[in-house]
C-alpha cells in the first residue's frame, strides 16, 4: 500500500523556522515528482512546491519564493519542506503528495501537518 | 496566473439528487484538469482527472466533462457518504491552482 506520512509541523513564532519530512513507501519515490500542498484553517488548498524525481528541478508559489525550499532524499525515500522566515499567514496543515507519473495531479497524500505560525 | 473559480460554493441536495458542481478557469487549460472531494479532518480525495477519467475505485456516478475553461462535476444519485468539500485543480502550468471549493451539503 502506498503511504506518506508528514512529520514536523508544530508551534513556531513569527520570523522562525521549521523542516517538514514527509516518509513514503509503497511506489518507487525515486521515480516520482512530488508536491507540498497547504490548507490553511477553514481555507481551501493551495500549491506550495513541486519537485522532479532526481530533484533537479523545483517551483513554488510566489509567496513562499526565498523562503521555502523543497527537498528529496531519493535513498531514504523522504520529502522536505524547510520553511524559513516564517508568517502567520504560512499557518495551514501542509499535505505531502505524490503527483501520477509527471502529470502534475495528485494520486496520494498524506495525513497533513499541522503548522501553526504565532508568538 | 490561472484563476479556478467554482460555483456554487455550497449546495444542498439530498439523497438519491442530482448535482453538478461547475469549475471555470481564467484561460485555456486543454484537458489538464482534475477534481478531489475531501472530508472534514481529512486529506483531499482523487475523483477525476484529464476532465473525464475516473480514478480507480471512484464510484461511476460521479463523473466530469468539459474543455478550454468550462468543466464540469456531476455526481448522479447522491449517497451519504458524498457530502463534502469538492475542489477542482488545474495542472496546465504553473503556479497550479485549486479552486475555492465546493460545499455539499444534506438539504
Amino acid at each position: 500500500d502506498v503511504q506518506l506520512v508528514e512529520s514536523g509541523g508544530g508551534l513556531v513564532q513569527p520570523g522562525g523556522s521549521l523542516r517538514l519530512s514527509c516518509a513514503v513507501s509503497g511506489f518507487t519515490f525515486s521515480s516520482n515528482w512530488m508536491s507540498w500542498v497547504r490548507q490553511a484553517p477553514g481555507k481551501g488548498l493551495e500549491w506550495v512546491a513541486n519537485i522532479k524525481p532526481e530533484g533537479s528541478e523545483m517551483h513554488y508559489v510566489d509567496s513562499v519564493k526565498g523562503r521555502f525550499t523543497i527537498s528529496r532524499d531519493n535513498a531514504k525515500n523522504t520529502l522536505y519542506l524547510q520553511m524559513n522566515n516564517l508568517r502567520a499567514e504560512d499557518t495551514a496543515v501542509y499535505y505531502c503528495a505524490k503527483i501520477y507519473s509527471s502529470s502534475g495531479y495528485y494520486d496520494y497524500w498524506g495525513q497533513g501537518t499541522l503548522v501553526t505560525v504565532s508568538s | 496566473d490561472i484563476q479556478m473559480t467554482q460555483s456554487p460554493s455550497t449546495l444542498s441536495a439530498s439523497v438519491g439528487d442530482r448535482v453538478t458542481i461547475t469549475c471555470r478557469a481564467s484561460q485555456s487549460i486543454s484537458t489538464y484538469l482534475a477534481w478531489y472531494q475531501q472530508k472534514p479532518g481529512k486529506a483531499p480525495n482523487l475523483l477525476i482527472y484529464k476532465v473525464s477519467s475516473l480514478e480507480t475505485g471512484v464510484p461511476s456516478r460521479f463523473s466530469g466533462s468539459g474543455s478550454g475553461t468550462e468543466f464540469t462535476l456531476t455526481i448522479t444519485s447522491l449517497q451519504p457518504d458524498d457530502f463534502a468539500t469538492y475542489y477542482c485543480q488545474h495542472y496546465n502550468s504553473y503556479p497550479i491552482t485549486f479552486g475555492q471549493g465546493t460545499r455539499l451539503e444534506i438539504k
